[in-house]
């Protein structure tokens, strides 16, 4: 079963407009993390922003934040006033059994969103 | 302080042909991955290590063999490739903790198998 699903395969937004990227996650786990990276075209994988299950308040990096809605089972990447510079893809990525032995544990990654953002 | 390094870049292998794919880090992290990287794909976690001397099978291990005699290196090897071991692999690396912490990566490696 799917655990991470990345439902917007694509996306174009104005430069300036705020971004919101989606990302469900699926786990009978109470204690989990949920991670952002972007992609670019050059390849590598940049960590954006971090969220605990446990955690009392949404995380802010700069201009990501994560819409964390645990009910929902949804934490969705926000950035704030995009910049050209922004277009990349996006992965949402969940490790699970984190205070129980799974702190080694790899992450599950979605599928990824394209994100391109227009002058 | 260069992070995560993965050596070669690109590689290309006629099917049956054996390599290995190094990956090194200067953070002093216990824990190191292997991922893959498909087309359309998210990254997928082939072997990892939590230290010195261990390993253990993640997602999509078949045809991949991994080895960390050095805490700071880790290896992934390919005895035989098959054109599906086309793809792009990551290394990664993260301290050590019961929670569980960050994963940075390193810049991939193109791998081409004829």
């Amino acid at each position: 079963a799917q655990k991470i699903t990345q439902t917007q395969p694509g996306m174009f937004v104005q430069e300036k407009e705020a971004v919101t990227l989606d990302c469900t996650y699926d786990t009978s786990d109470p204690s989990y993390g949920l991670f952002w990276y972007k992609q670019p075209s050059s390849g590598e994988m940049i960590f954006l922003i971090y969220q605990g299950s446990y955690d009392q308040q949404n995380a802010t990096e700069g201009r990501y934040s994560l819409n964390f809605q645990k009910a929902r089972k949804s934490a969705n990447l926000v950035i704030s006033a995009s910049q050209l510079g922004d277009s990349a893809m996006y992965f949402c990525a969940m490790r699970d059994n984190m205070y129980s032995g799974g702190g080694a544990d790899g992450l599950t990654f979605g599928k990824g969103t394209h994100l391109i953002i227009q002058p | 302080n260069a992070g995560v390094t993965q050596t070669p870049k690109f590689r290309v292998l006629k099917t049956g042909q054996s390599m290995t794919l190094l990956c090194a880090q200067d953070m002093n992290h216990e824990y190191m991955y292997w991922y893959r990287q498909d087309p359309g794909m998210g990254l997928r976690l082939i072997h990892y290590s939590v230290g010195e001397g261990t390993t253990a099978k993640g997602e999509v291990p078949d045809g991949y063999n991994v080895s960390r005699l050095k805490k700071q290196n880790f290896l992934l090897g390919l005895e035989s490739a098959a054109p599906s071991q086309t793809s792009v692999y990551f290394c990664a690396s993260a301290y050590a903790s019961v929670r569980g912490d960050t994963q940075y990566f390193g810049p991939g490696t193109r791998l081409t198998v004829l």
